[in-house]
């Protein structure tokens, strides 16, 4: 299995356009994370998935922020507009009962 | 709501010492995970743990689920330069939502 695939790999987009990030989970896990990491604050948990339902988005910072998964293999975590405040790694991780695999990380640059 | 408090915040050592490190919470778990993150990489799993009291080794590296539930460490034996990362406890409460330390970031020096 090539693991949690997430795209780009790095995103740097000016203040106010759009960003879709786009994850890919393993085949076969049933829960999906969007996670966000800085200096600052460390690891966030943004938003998870189980079995493509939304359970639990109080990690979401902002109305600007949303996450869909429209069917068992495929994500995306959309900022709507974007804030330099936003540049920071955003990680999609699967998981299958308690063992969470992450993809590689998308840095985003707000400028 | 649930929190995980994981020290220390960072670790200078020496390249052959030992490392230790925990994680404790004023929440019961059912499960203690510890991931390794690398440059540029996301976290990666090292050690699960399953039952309070369990003593778990992989390779130099040992952890343990506090007979609390509410703690875990983990040690590193002997540590090498590609020791170098942050190291996350994490926790399960049995729902779907595991709970991330805030990360200890380990520098060996050769």
């Amino acid at each position: 299995d090539a693991g949690v695939i997430q795209s780009p790999r790095h995103e740097v987009t000016e203040m106010g356009q759009e960003v879709t990030l786009r994850c890919k989970p393993i085949s076969g896990h049933n829960s999906l994370f969007w996670y966000r990491q800085t200096m600052m604050r460390g690891l966030e948990l943004l938003i998870y998935f189980n079995n493509n339902v939304p359970i639990d988005d109080s990690g979401m910072p902002e109305d600007r922020f949303s996450a869909k998964m429209p069917n068992a293999s495929f994500s995306t975590l959309k900022i709507q507009p974007s804030e330099p405040r936003d540049s920071a790694v955003y990680f999609c991780a699967s998981q299958f009962g308690t063992e969470a695999f992450f993809g590689q990380g998308i840095r985003l640059t707000v400028v | 709501g649930q929190q995980l408090n994981q020290s220390p915040q960072s670790m200078f050592i020496q390249e052959g010492e030992d490392v230790s490190m925990n994680c404790t919470s004023s929440s019961i778990f059912n499960t203690w995970l510890w991931y390794k993150q690398e440059p540029g990489e996301g976290p990666v799993l090292l050690i699960a743990l399953y039952k309070a009291g369990e003593l778990t080794s992989n390779g130099r590296l040992t952890a343990q689920f506090g007979i609390t539930r509410k703690d875990s460490f983990l040690n590193i034996s002997a540590s090498i330069p590609s020791d170098v990362g942050i190291y996350f406890c994490a926790g399960d409460t049995g729902g779907f939502k595991t709970i991330f330390g805030a990360g200890t970031r380990l520098f060996v020096k050769a």
